[in-house]
């Protein structure tokens, strides 16, 4: 069975830092291109960043740009987002998902919860 | 502000009816960039459609995506009390539609 939990969010003070982990299992993780999405309160689905096998290929929203840092640890199955200078609009849930089939993420985590508030 | 458009906004219609979801990217793009999600709320959202029309595994066939260029449709048939949800058209695997709520 496929899984991808998240890991790492918790509140934050507008300009601080966080990183949030995804662990994978039950799939060939090194294979996968790899997503981070979120959603804040009230708001739709949002696209954060994607991050291709082996780290050549990374895009990022624009709201993120220059902020955060998507990337991944093959050997050990995990995702990573590294987000500084964070800010109220940030608060949201982050998921992980994974991309099986072409243009579409098919393998999501329940994503974990980041609060930026002071 | 997003590159795809989706209306309605909100849709309520009764059981066994069926839905007609719009999604409207603002260029011509390529149909095998096109994705329908699933989302309610404290659940992962779900992908449906990929390649505009390709149903992923596990989608019912009461779930049909079809279109091209700037204008795609994701039509859900007979419709469920359980399809209330939150339904996303995606581009590119980035960029996602503000969504219709779908209320059965």
């Amino acid at each position: 069975e496929v899984q991808l939990v998240e890991s790492g969010g918790g509140l934050v003070q507008p300009g601080g830092s966080l990183r949030l982990s995804c662990a994978a299992s039950g799939l060939r993780f090194g294979s996968y291109w790899m997503n981070w999405v979120r959603q804040a309160p009230g708001k739709g689905l949002e696209w954060v960043a994607k991050i291709n096998q082996d780290e050549s290929e990374i895009y990022y929203a624009d709201s993120v740009r220059g902020r955060f840092t998507i990337s991944r640890d093959n050997a050990k199955k995990s995702l990573f987002l590294q987000m500084s200078s964070l800010r109220a609009e940030d608060t949201a849930v982050y998921y992980c998902a994974g991309s099986g089939v072409p243009y579409g993420s098919d393998m999501w985590g329940l994503g974990t919860v980041v609060t930026v508030s002071s | 502000e997003s590159l795809l458009t989706q209306s309605p906004g909100t849709l309520s219609l009764s059981p066994g009816e069926r839905a007609t979801l719009s999604c409207r990217p603002r260029q011509t793009i390529s149909s095998t960039t096109i994705a329908w999600y699933q989302h309610k709320a404290g659940q992962a959202p779900r992908l449906l459609i990929y390649g505009a029309s390709t149903r992923a595994t596990g989608t019912p066939d009461r779930f049909s995506g079809s279109g091209s260029g700037t204008d795609f449709t994701l039509t859900i048939s007979r419709l469920e009390p359980e399809d209330s949800a939150v339904y996303y058209c995606q581009q590119n695997d980035a960029s996602f539609g503000p969504g219709t709520k779908l209320e059965i």
